[in-house]
This record gives structure tokens, sequence and C-alpha cells, in this order.
């Protein structure tokens, strides 16, 4: 069965430094990886897109990479600050086409980071 | 624009009652979706709409969840009889592009049903 794999376990950093979270996957074959934040309370704001032929995806202090043969994806933030504190989820895309070519996205269950001052 | 609306906020109610979730997409996203979110299954899809049209439906967890998009600017979700374990936080998000990429998600209602 499909399954998105993201370290259940909080992350702590200290400021300053690169945080780098993980997505897994296994039994999907995604033309999208996708990436997105979530404060307590809010709903997911969408951060990243990187599609499978593209290696690396950079957005200010974010970066993200998607190695489609180890099926991961690594998103790293530098010089990560107190106010990256967040969840953070990575969404894939099934491949599953309805008509029209609609795709379903299914979201990872998320890692929380915490960044200390 | 005001982004994704949804309401209400919050909602408690009891066993056996009707609950309707209410929710106005961004203007000119095509694609609407509803998902309900809790600690143990993380973020679910239950339906998903496409030009107002249900695309997929397979994530509604039974005939007690029903949702209805009858024009491009407003959607419900309805749970009757609702259940304790329907308790969550139900989000709304839409999207310009069909292809169910970069949603921008509401605030979330958080549903108790006691």
């Amino acid at each position: 069965s499909q399954k998105i794999e993201q370290n259940s376990e909080a992350l702590n950093i200290q400021e300053g430094k690169t945080a780098t979270l993980t997505c897994n996957y296994t039994n999907y074959s995604p033309a999208y990886l996708q990436w997105y934040r979530q404060d307590p309370g809010r709903g997911p704001v969408f951060l990243l897109l990187i599609r499978e032929n593209e290696k690396e995806k950079r957005k200010e202090r974010l970066k993200v990479t998607f190695d489609t043969t180890l099926k991961q994806s690594l998103f790293h933030i530098t010089a990560s600050q107190p106010a990256d504190s967040a969840t953070y989820l990575c969404a894939l895309d099934s491949r599953r086409l309805y008509s029209g070519g609609y795709q379903k996205v299914t979201f990872g269950t998320g890692t929380k980071l915490q960044v200390i001052p | 624009d005001a982004g994704v609306i949804q309401s209400p906020r919050h909602e408690v109610t009891e066993m056996g009652q009707e609950v309707t979730l209410r929710c106005k997409p961004i203007s000119g996203h095509n694609s609407l979706f509803w998902y309900r979110q809790t600690m143990m299954r993380g973020l679910e899809l239950l339906i998903y709409f496409n030009n107002n049209v249900p695309i997929d439906d397979s994530g509604m967890p039974e005939d007690r969840f029903s949702a209805k998009m009858p024009n491009a600017s407003f959607s419900t979700l309805k749970i009757q009889p609702s259940e304790p374990r329907d308790s969550a936080v139900y989000f709304c998000a839409s999207s310009s592009m069909g292809l169910a990429l970069e949603q921008y998600f509401g605030p979330g209602t958080r549903l108790t049903v006691t």
C-alpha cells in the first residue's frame, strides 16, 4: 500500500543552524511533491512544489530536494529562526488520474520543528 | 482577497445532532477540497470537487457524511447524525490548478461532538 513517512518526533534545532526534514514514500511514483507549513490552530500554507524531473528547488532560505530513486525528499531551512517553528507537511500526488486528468494529493503526518533561540 | 473562509470556527454539538460546515473558496479557484485532521490520522482528504462536480468522495467515512457545492463560491459538509468519533478539525481548501497543487487552506472548523 502507499505510504508517506515523516519523522513523527519533533526536531529541535538551535537558531541559526540549518534544519533538515525528511519525507520518505513507498509505492508512489509522484509527478509532484509539495511542502506545506502548519502553525497551531491554523490551516496548512503552501511553501514549495518540486517536479519529478527537478532535483532541487530553492525559495529564499528554503531548499527542497527530490530523489526519485531513494523515494525521498529533503526540506532544508537555512539560518533557522524561532519564527520557523511550526509543523511541516509533505504532500504527494498519487498519479491516479480521474476523468479529466485530475490527480489526488495525499499529505504526510508532518514533522514539528522547534527553533530554539 | 480574503482567502478561504470557513464557518463556524468552532462547533460543539451533542451526539445525534446534524452538523453543517460551510466554506467559501477563493474567487476564481475551480477546485475545492474538504479535509479532516486528527492527531491519530493526520490530514485526510474527504472529498474533492472540480468545477462544482465531485471528482473523488472515496474519503468520506460513511453515509452520515455528505458534501455539496451548489455553485463556484460555496460548499457545505454535513454530518448527520454526528458521533463523538467525528470530533476533529475540518479544513476546506481551494486551488486554481486542477491537479490539486498549491492548495490554499481555510482556518478550519474545530468540531467537538459530546
